[in-house]
Formats: C-alpha cells, sequence, structure tokens
C-alpha cells in the first residue's frame, strides 16, 4: 500500500474484554515497530519485527500485551483482559532494513479507550 | 539508556515569524540519528528532518533547520516562516544507529500554536 494503515481507527473496550488491532506495513518495508503513546506525551516502544521475527519485544508493559507478525507483513497487537491504564493511542511504523534508510513511516494509529 | 529531552511543552508565533524549538538528549552511542517529527491532531507521525551524527553540517529542509550541537548533545529545530500548516505537536527523537534495529526514542514533545 502507499503507507502504513492501522484498523480500527478508534476502539472502545471494556475493563476485562481482550481486544485486537491491526497494523498494515508499506510493501516491502521489513522492520515493523509498534509504539504506546499515552495523552500529552511522546510514544514510547513497545516491540520490534524484522520480517516475521519478532527481535525486540522489551517495551512491552506485561504479560497481557502480544504481537504477531506471521507472514512477515501484516501485524497484529494484542492486548488481554484490558485495564484502564492501557487507554492509549498506540502507533505502527515500518522501514527499509539496513542504516542506510533509517526514517520510519507511522500509520495514523488505533485510539483505544478502556472504560 | 538514552533519553531525549523537551523542555518547552508549548510555544507561540505569529504566522511569518521565526521559531526555535529546543531538544537534548543523552547517549553513550557515538554514532546515532536524531529526528524531528509532527504530529498533528490527526495522530500521524511525519518526518520534518534527519540528522546523522557523523556530518557536522547542519540539516536543512525548505523553511525547516536544525542547529545540531553533538558536545552538547544539543539538536534544535527551527521553522522560518511559521505558517498556519505548521501548527502541531513536534517531537524529537533518538534512534542508534547500529544495526538499524533500535527503535525510536522520543520526547514529549512541543505543541507549536501559529498566531494568525
Amino acid at each position: 500500500g502507499a503507507g502504513v494503515s492501522q484498523s480500527p481507527r478508534y476502539k472502545v473496550a471494556k475493563r476485562g474484554q481482550d481486544v485486537a488491532l491491526r497494523c498494515d506495513p508499506i510493501s516491502g518495508h521489513v522492520s515493523l515497530f509498534w509504539y504506546q503513546q499515552a495523552l500529552g506525551q511522546g510514544p514510547e516502544f513497545l516491540t520490534y519485527f524484522q520480517n516475521e521475527a519478532q527481535l525486540d519485544k522489551s517495551g512491552l508493559p506485561s504479560d497481557r500485551f502480544f504481537a504477531e507478525r506471521p507472514e512477515g507483513s501484516v501485524s497484529t497487537l494484542k492486548i488481554q483482559r484490558t485495564q484502564q491504564e492501557d487507554s492509549a493511542v498506540y502507533l505502527c511504523a515500518s522501514s527499509l532494513a539496513g542504516t542506510a534508510s533509517p526514517e520510519a513511516f507511522f500509520g495514523q494509529g488505533t485510539r483505544l479507550t478502556v472504560v | 539508556a538514552q533519553t531525549v529531552t523537551q523542555s518547552q511543552p508549548e510555544m507561540s508565533v505569529q504566522e511569518a515569524e521565526t521559531v526555535t524549538l529546543s531538544c537534548t538528549y543523552d547517549t553513550s552511542e557515538s554514532d546515532y540519528y536524531l529526528f524531528w517529527y509532527k504530529q498533528p491532531p490527526s495522530r500521524q507521525m511525519i518526518l520534518v528532518i534527519r540528522q546523522e551524527a557523523y556530518k557536522q553540517q547542519n540539516a536543512t529542509e525548505n523553511r525547516f533547520s536544525v542547529n545540531f550541537q553533538k558536545a552538547a548533545k544539543s539538536f534544535s529545530l527551527k521553522i522560518s516562516d511559521s505558517q498556519l500548516g505548521d501548527a502541531a505537536m513536534y517531537f524529537c527523537a533518538y534512534k542508534a544507529r547500529r544495526g538499524g534495529a533500535d527503535g525510536l526514542t522520543f520526547g514529549k514533545g512541543t505543541h507549536l500554536i501559529i498566531q494568525p
């Protein structure tokens, strides 16, 4: 696709509900990142994929958060048993591999509200 | 661990004037990238400008330029001839160069207001 696409754009979940957020990166981009942006803050790194391999998940805040990219393209971020502190915008970004092209291209994010 | 600090939560400038947004960072790496991203209300992060740490020359993109002071670990953004469309949140970000696998570390952002 022309850009990074995320869906849904808005999600309201009741506390305790499971949610799944989708990211469709730019075609051919090897690297894929997930970030969490709380209200009034900068984005914070959650996890990183190179193709289908999850190489870094050090930013995932708890074991309720799980991400996958099974075929090296579309990625899903799943949050189990959502809690109010999970309310945030979840941003996905993709980039080409290697150091020659460090720019990350971002989607419009999914705003998750847990009530 | 690296940190990025933006000490100006909000800045205001008259249309057509020049404004400078500040950013400092801390890292033990010698080779890295620095970025300024713009985030309008649509939430999509848009790359404004990028600087490689090994380059002494400051990056410039049309009305946007940076003042990169590596020894001081400072990376400010200057916007000349400010336009109404420049109004947005601006984030300074850092990325280590090694391997390309590191994610971005962001500051907390500066809300830029353009007064007509």
